[in-house]
């Protein structure tokens, strides 16, 4: 089945300063790949994803990358604020038997 | 509501007793999902509802667990004979074509 590592599992950065978290999955099939945010306490809100055709996708302050030959995809945010920190989760998945397998999860920690 | 609804939020349980939590996809709304999340830890898959289709139950940890979903809406997970080990938030997700997956706020279930 699918596999997702996630790195890195904390980050901290300062306000202002970008952050960047990546993902590599192994089923060459996946073709889907959403980003959630979990705030302490919170539900995983889906902030943003991407599909196999395409590269890069923004929103905002926010960015994913996607490379298909290397099987990895990246989130990036710029100009990082506190209410940014919270646990980012990624996951990938393929047509079919829609079953995201998820990252382990990175703690990003924002400091003011 | 607009969103996912999950009750009971919390469940405090004696150990060796059953437990049934319930989750309102959104409306519409075709593929369901649970998943476990233990404290600090990630995202773990428990069972898949698409449809009228059989259900994926292969991240079920053991036949102590079951889920149904009658009418293809309100889903129900139940574990028989609680442990201790199965204390965590059970969240469900519902999915409709083009979006990822979009989650309840949970049930953090206490076995004691």
């Amino acid at each position: 089945g699918e596999n997702v590592e996630q790195h890195p599992s904390t980050l901290s950065v300062q306000e202002g300063d970008s952050a960047v978290i990546k993902c590599t999955y192994s089923d060459s099939a996946s073709n889907y790949f959403p980003w959630y945010k979990q705030e302490l306490g919170k539900r995983p809100q889906l902030i943003i994803d991407i599909r196999s055709n395409v590269g890069e996708k923004k929103d905002q302050r926010i960015a994913v990358t996607l490379n298909k030959t290397a099987k990895h995809f990246s989130l990036h945010i710029t100009e990082t604020q506190p209410e940014d920190s919270a646990v980012y989760f990624c996951a990938a998945s393929k047509g079919g038997s829609y079953i995201p397998t998820f990252g382990r999860g990175t703690s990003l920690i924002v400091h003011p | 509501g607009a969103g996912v609804s999950q009750s009971p939020s919390n469940k405090v349980t004696e150990k060796g007793k059953d437990v049934e939590l319930r989750c309102d996809p959104i409306s519409g709304h075709t593929a369901l999902y649970w998943y476990r999340q233990s404290l600090g830890q990630g995202l773990e898959f428990l069972i898949y509802f698409q449809g009228n289709s059989a259900p994926d139950k292969s991240g079920l940890p053991s036949d102590r667990f079951s889920a149904e979903r009658t009418g293809g809406s309100v889903s129900t997970l139940t574990i028989q004979r609680t442990q201790q080990e199965d204390s965590a938030v059970y969240l469900c997700a519902s999915k409709t074509t083009g979006t990822g997956p979009l989650f309840g706020p949970g049930t953090r279930l206490t076995v004691t």
